[in-house]
Parts: structure tokens; C-alpha cells; sequence
């Protein structure tokens, strides 16, 4: 069974600092790998994919996160963090496999906080 | 963009009454999905729909939950005996392949009381 782990459910950072989002799986082969954001009352929005082209993969709003097989790892960074970044981020994997289902197992999500 | 529009965004219920959660997916999107997220706990999947029929549903998918899609566009979630612990947003996606990411809707937030 695949498994997606976030270390640190919170993580709180100033405006115009980096922002560091760290997102492990665990998956018998390389997944499909997703990172979704959700606004306050929002639903989750797409973020980025990887689906085993690039490594580093760039997304929407300047993010953008590389795959690394070797540490399992699939972090989400941004250079320099916007006060409009405020926001849970959730890291989610796809079994490759699939068949007819192609579900996502989500990690229990980071609550990114920025300060001015 | 497309959107995967969900309606109605909140619904109050009574404990034992049954409610239907609707979803009109993306048009040429082939997998359908039902996930729900109890407050401040992470989104869990609930079923998943292909073809007009389930191919895969979650232990917590007993039941109680049905789902159909009646004419081609709608996508529905029924709980036909909604408890305490049904609360929850309960989230409806879509897609047209794995590697293309799933679209979202915004959410029906229930509340059984």
C-alpha cells in the first residue's frame, strides 16, 4: 500500500523567505506524484505533477518541487514566500498502475503561515 | 478552465436522514471520485467510479454510501442514514488520466446534527 508522510503539519515562514515543504512516499514503484494547495475554505487546487519526465517540476504561483527516488522525496519549494501563499499544502501519490482507479492517497497536510 | 462544480456547497442534516451530495464532473473526464475530509484531518478517499460502475471503494465506503452517475453529466453521493461522524467536506473529482491530475470541485460541507 502506498503511503505519503509531511513532516511538520505546520510550518510558519517570513514573507520573502524560502519556503521548504518536505513530502516523503512510500510506493512498491515509482509513483505519480501531486502536490495540491488548499485555500480557507476552498477546495484543493493543483499545484504541480510529477508523472516521470522532468525531476524538477514546476508549478503554479512559483513553486515547484523535485523528485528524488533515491530519498523517496518529493519537496515542495518556493524562492521567495508571498503573504497569498498562506495556505494548506497537501503532497499526494498515484499508484502508476492504475487500472480503472488511479486514486490519490494524501498526506495529512502542511499548514504554511506566512509573516510579514 | 473546466471546473467540477458541486452543489450545495454546505448542507445541515439530522442524524438518520439522508442526504445526496451532487457533482457535475468535467465533460470528457472518465474517473470519478469521492473523497471527504474531516475537520483538521486529512482528505481520505471513498470511492471511485469508472466505466458505470465502482472499481474501487474505502473501508469507510459501508453501506450506507451509494453512488451514481443517472445521465451522463451528474455524479452523486448518497448516505442513506447519515450519523454524528458523516461531518465532513466531502470533495468530488475528476480525470481524464492519472498523469494529468485530478480537478476538484470546491466542496459540499455537511453537517449532521
Amino acid at each position: 500500500a502506498q503511503s505519503v508522510t509531511q513532516l511538520g503539519s505546520h510550518v510558519s515562514v517570513s514573507e520573502g523567505a524560502l519556503v521548504l515543504l518536505r513530502c516523503n512516499y512510500s510506493s512498491s514503484v515509482p509513483p505519480y506524484l501531486f502536490w495540491y494547495v488548499q485555500y480557507p475554505n476552498q477546495g484543493l487546487q493543483l499545484l504541480l505533477k510529477y508523472t516521470s519526465a522532468a525531476t524538477l517540476v514546476k508549478g503554479i504561483n512559483g513553486f515547484e518541487a523535485e523528485f528524488k527516488k533515491s530519498e523517496t522525496s518529493f519537496h515542495l519549494t518556493k524562492p521567495s514566500a508571498h503573504m497569498s501563499d498562506a495556505a494548506e499544502y497537501f503532497c499526494a501519490v498515484s499508484d502508476r498502475s492504475g487500472g480503472s482507479n488511479y486514486k490519490l492517497t494524501f498526506g495529512k497536510g502542511t499548514l504554511l503561515t506566512v509573516n510579514p | 478552465e473546466p471546473e467540477v462544480t458541486q452543489t450545495p456547497s454546505h448542507q445541515v442534516t439530522q442524524m438518520g436522514q439522508e442526504v445526496i451530495l451532487r457533482c457535475v464532473p468535467i465533460s470528457n473526464h472518465l474517473y470519478f471520485y469521492w473523497y471527504r475530509q474531516i475537520l483538521g484531518q486529512k482528505v481520505e478517499f471513498l470511492v471511485s467510479f469508472y466505466n458505470n460502475e465502482i472499481s474501487e471503494k474505502s473501508e469507510i465506503f459501508d453501506d450506507q454510501f451509494s453512488v451514481e452517475r443517472p445521465d451522463g453529466s451528474n455524479f452523486t453521493l448518497k448516505i442513506r442514514s447519515t450519523k454524528l461522524e458523516d461531518s465532513a467536506m466531502y470533495f468530488c473529482a475528476s480525470t481524464a488520466h492519472s498523469n494529468y491530475g485530478y480537478t476538484f470541485g470546491s466542496g459540499t460541507r455537511l453537517t449532521v446534527v
